[in-house]
């Protein structure tokens, strides 16, 4: 009954090549994110899906690709796999509302491209 | 718009120790505060927040107070455990924003 969970949790290719990280949480969320951790650990937010409809789009190679089938799924599709898209990946929901809004993560896939 | 400052890292500490994480924030309005920690190979975990000026938000011996005149909201424990050997994030939420905006994140390691 994990609260957010992401699939792989590791993942490891070879440049060029195509893959999916997918997302599912069973919190009843409106609101669903994709993150990318550097190696200094830094977090930058990379798409946020609400109610299946993308409301932010940060500036991300259009290599990546976001899909939300329905509100509890939000994947992530990336092409053409390149060395610096080597990161982990965190996706994460929330209620989306006016004042407290925490979001709540899945443990993360670590993606290494080589 | 909005940015956290986080003191930066790696702080390292005996066991016991008093620890401090400075958080800084700019933000139009009245934002949300939090604590996140990330455990090695885990994902982030919400620790403590606040929603308000002077509120204090605490949880497993951590407390941080929302301080609007200073826009400060450090991260404070009497007494650090290896346990406690991790990631910490200060992050905001302001209403409109529709996301969270995370501070650079400070790795602590407590030594026993």
């Amino acid at each position: 009954d994990t609260a957010v969970s992401q699939t792989p949790k590791y993942l490891v290719t070879q440049m060029g090549n195509d893959k999916s990280i997918k997302c599912e949480q069973n919190l009843g969320h409106d609101t669903m994110y994709w993150y990318k951790q550097d190696s200094k650990k830094f977090l930058k937010i990379m798409f946020s899906y609400n109610n299946k409809e993308l409301i932010i789009n940060e500036t991300v190679p259009n290599r990546f690709s976001p899909k939300s089938p329905d509100k509890a799924h939000l994947n992530l599709h990336i092409n053409s796999l390149e060395l610096g898209d080597s990161a982990v990946y965190f996706c994460a929901s929330s209620r989306q509302g006016f004042g407290v809004t925490e979001a709540f993560f899945g443990q993360g896939t670590r993606l290494t491209v080589v | 718009g909005n940015s956290v400052t986080q003191m930066e890292g790696p702080v390292t500490l005996s066991e016991e120790a008093f620890l401090t994480i400075n958080c800084t924030y700019t933000a139009t309005g009245y934002p949300s505060l939090f604590w996140y920690v990330q455990y090695p190979g885990e994902g982030l975990q919400l620790l403590l927040k606040a929603t308000k000026a002077d509120d204090k938000g605490s949880n497993k011996g951590f407390e941080a107070t929302y301080r609007k005149e200073t826009t400060s909201f450090h991260l404070e424990k009497g007494s650090v455990q290896v346990s406690d050997s991790a990631v910490y994030f200060c992050a905001l939420n302001q209403g409109s924003a529709r996301q969270l905006t995370f501070g650079s994140g400070t790795q602590l390691t407590v030594l026993p």
